[in-house]
């Protein structure tokens, strides 16, 4: 009964170097979506999916990639990390989109130094 | 103005308190959800809801769709309950499907 499992729990990266954040969900949900959560603001939509090789982006994207080749995983890459992409970063998937139960993952503290 | 607003934006409650939490929106939705997040960081769902009332244990979450207001009340609140509690509501946001717009959270401290 896994649900949506997303690694790394914590990460701490050099300016400049990437990296991928990786999320799986074993409910056969068609969507999924990437959010970053920083202190005083209501978590904020990166980029999403609504369904194997459809992705697109949310109201942050910038510096962020993802694909979706499988239903079951939607990996986040970070190109070239900075500073600024300090957060902690959440997976989350539904069934069929934001009208439906959303499920989420434990969540990675990114640090970029 | 924010889309989606809760208050207050901390609470203190002694053990055996009602406890409401408030959320206002103002756009147009077809389900506001309830999410829960431990200070471990893990987000669960505790309500989706598009009319009315919806009650889990000791849990109870209305919605009024015309006022655009929904609330979020514990009974009988227990430190086990200390957590931030944020409301989401569906927007669209570029294409079809739309996503969650997230209120900045209720953070919840139940002393014993």
């Amino acid at each position: 009964n896994a649900g949506v499992t997303q690694t790394p729990k914590f990460q701490v990266l050099k300016t400049g170097q990437s990296m991928t954040l990786q999320c799986a969900q074993d409910m056969n949900h068609e969507y999924m979506s990437w959010y970053r959560q920083d202190p005083g603001m209501g978590l904020r939509l990166i980029h999403y999916s609504v369904g194997a090789g459809i992705t697109d982006q949310g109201e942050v994207p910038n510096g962020y990639n993802v694909s979706r080749s499988t239903t079951e995983d939607f990996p986040l890459r970070l190109l070239s990390a900075a500073p600024s992409q300090t957060s902690v970063y959440f997976c989350a998937s539904s069934l069929q989109g934001p009208n439906t139960e959303a499920f989420f993952g434990q969540g990675t503290r990114l640090t970029v130094v | 103005k924010n889309e989606v607003e809760q208050s207050p934006q901390n609470l203190t409650a002694q053990e055996g308190e009602f406890i409401t939490i408030n959320c206002s929106y103002s756009v147009g939705i077809s389900a506001l959800h309830w999410l829960q997040q431990h200070p471990g960081g893990g987000i669960v769902s505790l309500f989706m809801l598009s009319s009315g009332k919806k009650k889990h244990g000791r849990l109870i979450a209305t919605i009024n769709i015309q006022e655009k207001h929904s609330s979020l009340h514990i009974t009988a609140s227990h430190p086990r309950d200390s957590a931030v509690y944020i409301c989401a509501s569906p927007r669209n946001y570029g294409g079809s499907q739309g996503n969650l717009i997230f209120g900045k959270g209720t953070k919840l401290s139940v002393k014993p």
